[in-house]
């Protein structure tokens, strides 16, 4: 199947700083990127989509401006988390649809913590 | 009213048990079917994907959509400890959008 990798695999930062999250579909080119969060216990929460070459859509109650996605190629995706606090320590997970789109291949996640 | 709904459990069952899991959906407008693996820490894993009603079998795995009673299901055989993870049914109408399930822990007791 197709091969979607992110990284860094697990980031802990402190309050108020920035991180960023890179998504790479590897034997694939994706218009089309998800990135999703996951919190203990629950499922996929789809947060945005990432559009390669145009802005992207985010999902109701998320915020754009915490929230930076840049799609800046056919194969790369990020996420940047701004000024992060302790509340967005959670598990977040990119996918890209291959094929006729409507599968998607997910990266393995990053585990952010911040503290 | 979810658009997808399951169980979440958890599920367990001895080793080499025949495993049900099932989700039941809403959208009419759902076309695609898939069944997704996620152990522990680690993104999720396309196991079976399908797109009409009827049976679809891959090794040990089964799905099985009903789409008249808007119901999907994944058999395991010979379920192993290895099997143990969560499984999340996904759902989409053809635009990429997926919608997932809240997935069944599964846990295979050797």
């Amino acid at each position: 199947g197709a091969v979607v990798s992110q990284h860094p695999s697990r980031v802990i930062c402190k309050s108020g700083t920035s991180v960023k999250i890179e998504c790479r579909s590897l034997d694939f080119q994706a218009t089309t990127m998800f990135w999703y969060r996951q919190f203990p216990k629950q499922s996929l929460m789809l947060m945005a989509t990432s559009n390669e070459g145009s802005k992207a859509t985010y999902e109701q109650g998320v915020e754009k401006d915490k929230f930076l996605i840049n799609h800046a190629s056919l194969t790369l995706s990020t996420l940047t988390v701004t000024s992060a606090h302790p509340e967005d320590s959670s598990f977040y997970i990119c996918s890209a649809p291959a094929g006729a789109g409507e599968t998607q291949y997910f990266g393995p996640g990053t585990r952010l913590l911040v503290l | 009213q979810k658009e997808v709904e399951q169980d979440p459990g958890p599920l367990s069952v001895p080793e080499g048990a025949i495993v049900s899991l099932n989700c039941t959906y809403s959208n009419s407008a759902f076309q695609y079917f898939m069944w997704y693996r996620q152990y522990s820490r680690k993104g999720p894993e396309l196991l079976m994907y399908t797109y009409s009603s009827g049976n679809k079998e891959d090794g040990r795995f089964t799905a099985q959509v009903d789409k008249s009673s808007k119901y999907i299901s994944l058999f395991i055989r010979d379920s192993q400890p290895s099997d143990s993870a969560t499984y999340l049914c996904a759902m989409a109408g053809g635009y990429q959008k997926v919608t997932f399930g809240t997935g069944t822990k599964l846990q295979v007791i050797p």
